[in-house]
């Protein structure tokens, strides 16, 4: 069974960049066919997909905050990681990792989620 | 991206049959799968369909999913519900990036 756990600071000020990492076990983090996912729930809202990263290094992220994102691997550390960057009162919810199955767009394992807040 | 819209609630007794619909702005609904997700108060979403109408092992057979392109909805069904079943449903899909409908609390009372 997959497990993913995200780690990071849950507080973070605003202007500055958000960082976290998710830390997959019990499966390869350099499996074919699936992808590396972040995903937010802002109060009071529904699901925003951020972005994924393939196990060989390619990202692709969500047009409406590409500008801000970006996505790495640490394969040695089973490790993915996102950075937000410049953020504001309005990107703090909680965000979580999961591992998207390729061909058919689906996320079959997600983390227990981390709530970070931006606050002065 | 099109977009995906749900009702915000339902609400059915237990034993009885819900339906939750999703139906999508643009594009047909058969042009790429859709899913949909559990999430229980303080937890996070665990899929319950994928592919439209395939269950994830141990997802019980009381749960099911179809589309409907004359309607271009998906829409999941939730038979002889429990209290348990008591949750917020997401539909989700993809385009050129994966699109979550804004999700369905389902009361069971």
């Amino acid at each position: 069974q997959v497990q993913l756990q995200e780690s990071g600071p849950g507080l973070v000020k605003p202007s500055q960049t958000l960082s976290l990492s998710c830390t997959v076990s019990g499966g390869s983090i350099n499996s074919d066919g699936y992808y590396w996912s972040w995903i937010r729930q802002l109060p009071g809202k529904g699901l925003e997909w951020i972005g994924y990263i393939y196990h060989y290094g390619s990202t692709y992220y969500n047009p409406s905050l590409e500008s801000r994102v970006a996505l790495s691997l640490d394969t040695s550390k089973k490790q993915f990681s996102l950075k937000l960057s410049s953020v504001t009162a309005a990107d703090s919810g909680i965000y979580y990792c999961a591992r998207e199955v390729h061909l058919t767009t689906w996320f079959d394992f997600w983390g227990r989620g981390t709530l970070v807040t931006v606050s002065p | 991206n099109f977009m995906l819209t749900q009702p915000h609630s339902v609400s059915e007794s237990p034993g009885k049959t819900v339906i939750i619909s999703c139906t999508r702005s643009s594009g047909s609904i058969a042009d790429n799968y859709v899913q949909w997700y559990q999430q229980r108060p303080g937890s996070s979403p665990t899929p319950v369909i994928y592919d439209d109408d395939r269950r994830p092992s141990g997802v019980p057979g009381r749960f099911s999913g179809s589309i409907d392109t004359s309607s271009n909805s998906a829409s999941l069904i939730i038979s002889g519900l429990k209290t348990d079943d008591e949750a917020e449903y997401y539909c989700q899909s993809f385009d050129q990036s994966p699109v979550f409908g804004g999700g369905t609390k389902l009361t069971v009372l």
